[in-house]
């Protein structure tokens, strides 16, 4: 089945040392997003791309990038962690057409110590 | 600006009828969508409505859209205990989404 997939599926890290979370896609999607979620929160959207194209959004802070190698792959690098930044964080793919319907991954749960 | 607003708790009986409301603020808005979050999922999109369109209804899932308040609703008829969840409205502003906080609903057997 087409999916998107996040590893792992939790994640403990230490403060200030730097965590990959990566999210594959097999829907062939142009589109793929992060977002953050914090308990009780809406989904906070960090960046995005578009095909090669990255938008970053305007209140995304500096220690949060992101890479896309090629269509099927992207990665959110979280350069020093801060405990706030313990949340979980959403992959989503969506292919640019009418109603743009975003598929989501199940999620990474990032804690940190 | 951007927001959606939305309740964050709701409680139903197994059976009855659930509605969901939602209010947002950009009226350049051109789809609207709810999603649901289960505990430890991702969002699994339900159902979605164009911004030219009042009303959808989608088996046990209608949507309502009153565009001159900004206000969305659905409806879930015959809630199950299976539709116990986190239900999130979003807008489309461009490319991405811009979603409301999501009402956890309960459904009590």
């Amino acid at each position: 089945d087409a999916m998107v997939i996040q590893n792992p599926r939790y994640q403990v890290t230490q403060f200030g040392k730097p965590v990959t979370l990566s999210c594959s896609q097999t829907l062939n999607h142009n589109v793929m997003y992060w977002y953050q979620q914090k308990s009780s929160q809406a989904p906070k959207l960090l960046f995005h791309y578009y095909d090669k194209d990255f938008n970053n959004e305007a209140d995304t802070p500096d220690n949060f990038q992101s890479r896309r190698p090629n269509t099927s792959f992207c990665f959110l690098d979280i350069r020093s962690p801060g405990l706030g930044d313990a949340a979980m964080y959403l992959c989503a793919t969506s292919r640019v057409g009418t109603y743009n319907e975003q598929f989501f991954g199940p999620g990474t749960r990032l804690t940190v110590l | 600006g951007e927001d959606v607003e939305q309740s964050l708790f709701l409680s139903v009986r197994e059976g009855d009828s659930s509605v969901i409301n939602c209010t947002y603020t950009d009226s350049s808005s051109t789809y609207l969508y709810w999603y649901k979050q289960e505990p430890g999922a991702g969002l699994q999109l339900l159902t979605y409505i164009f911004s030219n369109m009042d009303m959808k209804q989608d088996q046990r899932l209608t949507v309502l859209l009153n565009k001159k308040d900004k206000h969305l609703s659905l409806r879930i008829a015959d809630t199950q205990t299976g539709d116990s969840a986190i239900y999130f409205c979003a807008e489309r502003i461009g490319t991405p989404l811009v979603f409301g906080k999501g009402t956890r609903l309960s459904v009590i057997a």
